[in-house]
């Protein structure tokens, strides 16, 4: 089975420094990655998603994400964050076309001190 | 403006007793999922359903169940043998056909459940 980690739970990070959140999945043919953002008692928004082609995805709200074949990654990264960006995001893999089965991190909370 | 819905968006209940969460979306999309949700444990799929009428267990499906009469419309019960159902429950949905289909799920806002 596929298997998503997401190696931090917490990242603290001042307004307007860069950030990278780290996502990691088991290799596997044709995995197709998705970030998406949870804001309190809400539910997930899409962020970006990777299905093929550039292996640098542009999202919204000025995210970008590099997907990595050979080291099974695809981080998350921001150049400059906001105190709205403070929410928790989930990684999640899919493998095959049919995308019958999702599999998410754990989630890493990410919070934007002024 | 298209979505899905879910109600009540906050629950509460006691133990022993079976609650019924309702989820409907109006994105004419084949495919509807639940999901739970727990601190620190990311998002864990219960049931999932591609056309009326069928759905399939997903990693944790014991204590709850599903019915799906009509496309639009997916509700999930906590039955009573639900051992620890306080809990996030979020559904979602996705097209699977063609040319829609582009891959991501789409989120409720998600119920909130508390046993007391």
């Amino acid at each position: 089975a596929q298997s998503v980690t997401q190696l931090d739970s917490q990242v603290p990070v001042f307004e307007e420094a860069p950030v990278e959140l780290r996502c990691n999945y088991s290799s596997s043919v044709s995995v197709y990655l998705f970030w998406y953002v949870q804001y309190p008692n809400q539910g997930l928004q899409l962020l970006l998603k990777y299905l093929s082609g550039s292996t640098l995805v542009k999202g919204i709200n000025g995210f970008e994400a590099e997907f990595n074949k050979s080291q099974t990654s695809f981080h998350l990264r921001k150049p400059s964050v906001h105190i709205s960006d403070t929410a928790e995001y989930f990684c999640a893999v899919t493998v095959g076309y049919n995308f019958n089965k999702f599999y998410f991190g754990s989630g890493t909370k990410l919070n934007v001190k002024p | 403006d298209g979505g899905i819905t879910q109600s009540p968006k906050y629950l509460f209940r006691k133990e022993g007793q079976n609650v019924t969460l309702s989820c409907e979306q109006n994105l004419n999309h084949d495919a509807m999922y639940w999901y739970r949700q727990d601190p620190g444990q990311g998002l864990r799929l219960i049931y999932y359903s591609q056309i009326v009428n069928d759905f399939q267990k997903g990693d944790i499906a014991e204590g709850y169940s599903v019915s799906r009469e009509k496309k639009e419309s997916f509700p999930l019960t906590v039955t009573s043998a639900q051992k620890n159902p306080t809990a996030f429950y979020l559904c979602a949905s996705r097209e699977i056909t063609g040319r829609s289909n582009t891959g991501e799920l789409f989120f409720g806002e998600g119920s909130r459940l508390t046993v007391l």
